[in-house]
C-alpha cells in the first residue's frame, strides 16, 4: 500500500523568510495530493492540493510542487506570517477503479515562525 | 452552508466500553471516511462509506465498525475499548464524482479511554 514520508517534522523560521516542508511518496498510482494545516485544537483545513497531470500549483504566497519521476512533492511558503505557525500534513490518493481511494497522510510538521 | 458536524466533542470512557461517535456530512456530501489522529501524529485512515456501504478500510481491527444512513450521515462505533484507542477520531465527507473529491474535516471527537 501507499506510505508517505514527510520531512521535516519541526521546522523554525524568522517572520518574512520562506518555509519549504517536503514529502516521498511510494505507490506510483497516487494522483491527488493534498495539504492540510492543522492548528491547535482545531480540525485539519486544505489549503492546497495537485493533481498527477500538473507540476506546479501556486495560490498567493503558497505553492506546491510535485516530481512524479521521483515521487516527491513539496509546500513552499514564502514571506511567513505568525499566523502560518501550525502543524501541516501531506497527504497522496490512489484513485481504485474511478472511485475515490482514501488519502494517507504523512506524520506532520511543526511549522513555527518567530516574529 | 454547514460543514462537516461531529459528536460528541469529547468523551471519556474505561477499557472494555464501548462508544458511539456521530458525523453529520457537509451538505451536499455523499461519501464519508473515518479517520484515528493519536497525539502528535498524522490521521490515520480507518474506513470509508458510500452509498451506505463500507467501500474501503484501513489497517483497523475488527472492533471498530461504522454505518451510512440513508440522509449519508455516519456512524462509528469501538467495541471493547483499549488504552491504546485514545484518540481525536476524524470524519470526512466529500463528493463521489470524479475529480470533485476534496476531503472536508470535521471538528473531531476527543475520545479517552482510561
Amino acid at each position: 500500500g501507499e506510505n508517505v514520508e514527510q520531512h521535516p517534522s519541526t521546522l523554525s523560521v524568522q517572520e518574512g523568510d520562506s518555509a519549504v516542508i517536503k514529502c516521498t511518496y511510494s505507490d506510483s498510482a497516487s494522483n491527488y495530493f493534498p495539504w492540510y494545516k492543522q492548528e491547535l485544537g482545531k480540525r485539519p483545513q486544505l489549503i492546497i492540493d495537485i493533481r498527477s497531470n500538473v507540476g506546479e500549483k501556486k495560490d498567493q504566497r503558497i505553492a506546491v510542487t510535485l516530481n512524479k519521476t521521483a515521487k516527491h512533492f513539496s509546500l513552499h511558503i514564502t514571506e511567513t506570517q505568525p499566523e502560518d505557525s501550525a502543524v501541516y500534513f501531506c497527504a497522496a490518493r490512489v484513485n481504485y477503479g474511478g472511485s475515490q481511494g482514501n488519502l494517507i497522510f504523512g506524520k506532520g510538521t511543526k511549522l513555527s515562525v518567530k516574529p | 452552508d454547514a460543514g462537516v458536524t461531529q459528536s460528541p466533542t469529547h468523551l471519556i470512557k474505561t477499557r472494555g466500553q464501548q462508544v458511539t461517535l456521530r458525523c453529520s456530512p457537509k451538505s451536499g456530501h455523499d461519501t464519508v471516511s473515518w479517520y484515528q489522529q493519536a497525539l502528535g501524529q498524522g490521521p490515520q485512515f480507518i474506513f470509508q462509506y458510500y452509498e451506505e456501504e463500507e467501500r474501503q478500510r484501513g489497517n483497523f481491527p475488527d472492533r471498530f465498525s461504522g454505518h451510512q444512513f440513508p440522509n449519508y450521515s455516519s456512524e462509528l462505533n469501538v467495541n471493547a475499548l483499549l488504552l491504546g484507542d485514545s484518540a481525536l477520531y476524524l470524519c470526512a465527507s466529500s463528493l463521489e464524482t470524479a475529480g470533485a473529491n476534496v476531503l472536508t474535516f470535521g471538528a473531531g471527537s476527543r475520545l479517552t479511554v482510561l
